[in-house]
C-alpha cells in the first residue's frame, strides 16, 4: 500500500535552516507530481510547493519563494524540502501529499518548530 | 489567491444525523474541489474529488455537490468514526487553497 515518510523535522533558530525528507513506499514517485503541505497549530493545511513528475517543472507559494526548495530523487523513491530563513510563522507540521492538484495520500507529518 | 470559507466552522451532532457542510469560494472554480476528513493527531485523508467524485474506499454515506462558486459535503447518517474536521480545497487556480475547516462533534 501507498506511503509516505517524512523526517528531519526539528526545532530551529530563526534564520536556521532545515531539510526535510519524504521516502515514498507502495507506488512509483516517478508517475506523479509531489507537494509539500503545511499545517500551523489550530490551522487548516497550506500548500506549499508541487514539483512535476521529472523534477523539471517547481511551483511554490509566494510565502516559501526564495527561502524553500522542492527537489526530488526518483530513484531513491524521494522526495525533499530545503528550507532555509527559517521564521516563528514557519512553525507546524509538514506533511508530504501524492499530488500537485489534490493530494490522495499524505505522510504522517513531522513537526518543525521554529524558536529561539 | 483564491479564498475558500466554509460554514459552520462547529457542528454539533448525533448519530445517525444527517450533517451538510458548505464551502464558498471567492471566485468560481468550476469543480475543481476537493474534501478532507482529519481525525486529531493524523494527517488528512482524501474523500472526494471534483467536488463529487468518491474516492475509491470511501463509503457511500458521504457525498459531495455543487459548481462555480459555492459546494456542499453532506453525510447521510453520521457514524461514531465520522466525528472530525473537514477541509475543502480548490485546485482551480494556484496556489490552491483549502478552507479553516468544519469541526463535527458529538452532541
Amino acid at each position: 500500500q501507498v506511503q509516505l515518510v517524512e523526517s528531519g523535522g526539528g526545532q530551529v533558530k530563526p534564520g536556521g535552516s532545515l531539510r526535510l525528507s519524504c521516502a515514498a513506499s507502495g507506488f512509483t514517485i516517478s508517475d506523479y507530481y509531489m507537494s509539500w503541505i503545511r499545517q500551523a497549530p489550530g490551522k487548516g493545511p497550506e500548500w506549499l510547493s508541487y514539483i512535476s513528475n521529472t523534477g523539471k517543472n517547481t511551483y511554490d507559494v509566494e510565502s516559501v519563494k526564495g527561502r524553500f526548495t522542492i527537489s526530488r530523487d526518483n530513484a531513491k523513491n524521494s522526495l525533499f524540502l530545503q528550507m532555509s530563513s527559517l521564521r516563528v510563522e514557519d512553525t507546524a507540521v509538514y506533511y508530504c501529499a501524492k499530488g500537485g492538484s489534490y493530494f490522495d495520500y499524505w505522510g504522517q507529518g513531522i513537526l518543525v518548530t521554529v524558536s529561539s | 489567491d483564491i479564498q475558500m470559507t466554509q460554514s459552520p466552522s462547529t457542528l454539533s451532532a448525533s448519530v445517525g444525523d444527517r450533517v451538510t457542510i458548505t464551502c464558498r469560494a471567492s471566485q468560481s472554480i468550476g469543480s475543481w474541489l476537493a474534501w478532507y476528513q482529519q481525525s486529531p493527531g493524523e494527517a488528512p485523508k482524501f474523500l472526494i474529488y471534483k467536488a463529487s467524485t468518491l474516492q475509491n474506499g470511501v463509503p457511500s454515506r458521504f457525498s459531495g455537490s455543487g459548481s462555480g462558486t459555492e459546494f456542499t459535503l453532506t453525510i447521510s447518517s453520521l457514524q461514531p468514526d465520522d466525528f472530525a474536521t473537514y477541509y475543502c480545497q480548490q485546485y482551480n487556480n494556484y496556489p490552491v487553497t483549502f478552507g479553516q475547516g468544519t469541526k463535527v462533534e458529538i452532541k
